[in-house]
């Protein structure tokens, strides 16, 4: 069955940097993008962006320019999401997503990344 | 870049009937898609291409798309069915195509 399984919670300083693992199964990984989307405390779902996981190449929404990289490793079928010069705004749930079907919704969702920032 | 618009929260009765809006302009030209979410939890797909429902999802879990406004229905509420719900759509003529509504809280008194 298809699974998406990212990694463990993250604290961290501001200004570090963070990277978040999302391993698929399940499927062919090169097939169908990834996406990101974040989830601040109490707020509600922003779409990141997503990369292209046959080619490599990202594409990001407006506001998440410049800090934020999508990566893979496709010997591993895992995407990577990582954010540079962290601030306490970028406290949040991140979660990668697929749309299986090539229909514009998500269908299938990893278990959401908790990533804090705190000194 | 494309706005959607939901009433931040929605109260029901159990066994009523709960309907959660999302309002944008002309949305009926667009597919929307609908999205329940509990404490803790992903996301889980509810609703797909306005009134289709994935396999597992109750029929009590409806929608309706026209005009302005996109309306996610629940028939005979359940405390379960406590959780937020937000509707998607997917902008292709924008440089931002995936576009979230603000998600709507949902209760079961």
């Amino acid at each position: 069955q298809v699974q998406l399984v990212q990694s463990g919670s993250e604290l961290k300083k501001p200004g570090a940097s963070v990277k978040v693992s999302c391993k698929a199964s399940g499927y062919t990984f090169t097939s169908y993008a990834m996406n990101w989307v974040r989830q601040a405390p109490g707020q509600g779902l922003e779409w990141m962006g997503w990369i292209n996981t046959n080619t490599g190449n990202p594409t990001y929404a407006q506001g998440f320019t410049g800090r934020f990289v999508f990566s893979l490793d496709t010997s591993v079928s895992t995407a990577y999401l990582q954010i540079s010069s962290l601030k306490a705004e970028d406290t949040a749930v991140y979660y990668c997503a697929s749309r299986l079907t090539g229909d514009p919704y998500f269908d299938y969702w990893g278990q959401g990344t908790l990533v804090t920032v705190s000194s | 870049s494309y706005v959607l618009t939901q009433p931040p929260s929605v109260s029901v009765a159990p066994g009523k009937t709960a309907r959660i809006t999302c309002g944008g302009n002309n949305i009926g030209s667009k597919s929307v898609h609908w999205y329940q979410q509990k404490p803790g939890q992903a996301p889980v797909l509810v609703i797909y291409y306005d009134s289709d429902r994935p396999s597992g999802i109750p029929e009590r879990f409806s929608g309706s798309n026209s005009g302005n406004t996109a309306t996610l229905t629940i028939s005979r509420v359940e405390a379960g069915d406590e959780a937020d719900y937000y509707c998607q759509v997917w902008d292709s003529s924008s440089d931002h195509p995936v576009v979230f509504g603000g998600g709507t809280k949902l209760t079961v008194l």
